[in-house]
């Protein structure tokens, strides 16, 4: 089935360093890839998605890119804040209801000053 | 516009209890979702309804787990006896209908079993 495997958390970085959340995925169709993000108290909301192979998302100075060849599309950020402390998701639509997400277990972010 | 709306925010249920939580879609949004949240499953779908019929029913969850739409704008999630396992955070999304629409979430019901 299909499935979506990301780093085990969690992770704790000063402001100003780079970061990188690996997401994997798994399925035999040809899905669309989301990152959604969590903060303390609130729902996911989405971060950006990718529909297809080889393109690259952006939103808030994080990127990821649509690897179909490695089956991956880890998410980057050359500088990260405080404010981007929180749950990170890696997450694929399901077959054959195309609106189902399938999300990855999450990585919990911390930014210290 | 309101985004979603769940109530309440935090319940809290004796073992072998009924509760009944809530949830409010997006205006005009025809997909609804409900997941459960745990720390080590992470986001699991329990239910999702199209235009208020249900087109994908978690496995895992038939048993105790009802979820109905009951019109376009409010929907239910029965869980019926509750079990201490039961704990977590139960989140609403809704969507519009169209492939690959966003997915907009509410804040969420933290559910403690005693």
């Amino acid at each position: 089935g299909d499935s979506v495997t990301q780093t085990e958390g969690p992770v704790t970085l000063s402001e100003g360093t780079s970061l990188t959340v690996n997401c994997s995925y798994e399925t035999k169709q040809y899905p669309t890839l989301f990152w959604y993000v969590q903060y303390p108290g609130e729902g996911p909301q989405l971060l950006f998605k990718v529909p297809k192979a080889n393109e690259k998302g952006s939103s808030r100075g994080f990127e990821a890119t649509y690897n179909k060849e490695a089956t991956s599309f880890h998410l980057q950020k050359a500088s990260v804040q405080e404010s981007d402390s929180a749950v990170y998701y890696c997450a694929l639509t399901g077959w054959p209801n195309y609106n189902v997400l399938y999300f990855g277990s999450g990585t919990k972010l911390t930014v210290e000053p | 516009d309101a985004g979603v709306t769940q109530t309440p925010r935090h319940e809290v249920a004796e073992k072998g209890q009924t509760i009944i939580l809530k949830c409010e879609p997006v205006s005009g949004h025809n997909d609804l979702f409900w997941y459960r949240q745990t720390k080590i499953q992470g986001l699991e779908l329990l239910s999702y309804f199209r235009s208020k019929s249900l087109m994908e029913d978690g496995g895992a969850f038939k048993d105790r787990f009802k979820a109905e739409m009951l019109n376009s704008s409010f929907s239910t999630l029965k869980i019926q006896p509750t079990e201490p396992k039961d704990s977590a955070v139960y989140l609403c999304a809704s969507s519009l209908e169209r492939g690959l629409a966003e997915q907009f979430f509410g804040p969420g019901t933290r559910l403690t079993v005693l």
